[in-house]
């Protein structure tokens, strides 16, 4: 399965400022995911992350709080702007690189995102 | 519209012994796959293993299986001679259509004591 490397690995920011999370995968794959979990909740799928094309984003998540890139089929980054304590979480990007049926989503180690 | 229900917040079970973990699932694709996921307290994503609803026998990975009901869509994992490593999150996911987007219940902490 691909090897995904997730950076940072946490970060304590102030509120109002920014972030870029990113993943890097060393293989090619089909798709690319950026989830939240907050505190003792599950995930949440936040977006897809559409190499050469904008995110599509889920419902209750806009681009503009969180900007999605994906340059090309191996990287993506998130960037959780202008923070709120509410933003505290865990993000985590996952991929899928196989078109079967069976074939899991495999996920970085997170980001674990404090927000002051 | 898919739904994931895991109804055991939390669970213990005394290391060497087998437990298993609820879940049931909503779904209106007729073909379609449930994964098992486990995050350790240091937060990673592991898969553990994954039932397919045309899958002929009931799915297993080493230590875990599925016992999957489709008729009444359950599908629980069950961990054998627990470990004390074992004591984690346990997640039960399904995918969205073609789209592979997945669906998380609110999961399962199972302790593993002595």
């Amino acid at each position: 399965s691909a090897v995904i490397s997730q950076k940072p690995s946490r970060d304590i920011c102030q509120r109002g400022t920014s972030l870029t999370i990113q993943c890097q995968v060393d293989s090619q794959v089909t798709m690319m995911f950026w989830y939240r979990q907050q505190p003792g909740q599950s995930l949440t799928l936040i977006a897809t992350a559409n190499q050469g094309s904008e995110a599509t984003y889920e419902s209750g998540f806009v681009i503009d709080k969180f900007p999605i890139s994906r340059p090309n089929l191996t990287f993506s980054t998130l960037t959780v702007s202008n923070m709120s304590p509410e933003d505290s979480s865990i993000y985590l990007c996952s991929v899928w690189d196989h078109a079967r049926p069976g074939e899991p989503q495999h996920f970085g180690d997170g980001t674990r995102l404090s927000i002051l | 519209a898919q739904k994931i229900t895991q109804t055991q917040p939390g669970m213990f079970v005394q290391e060497k012994e087998a437990v298993t973990l609820d879940c049931t699932y909503d779904t209106s694709d007729q073909s379609y796959g449930l994964f098992w996921y486990k995050q350790p307290s240091s937060g990673e994503m592991i898969f553990l293993i994954y039932q397919g609803s045309y899958d002929e026998q009931n799915a297993t990975e080493g230590r875990y299986s599925l016992n999957f009901q489709k008729a009444r869509k359950s599908a629980n994992l069950v961990i054998s001679a627990s470990q004390l490593g074992d004591s984690a999150m346990y997640f039960c996911a399904l995918p969205t259509g073609t789209a592979s987007k997945l669906t998380f219940g609110t999961g399962t902490r199972l302790q593993v004591t002595l």
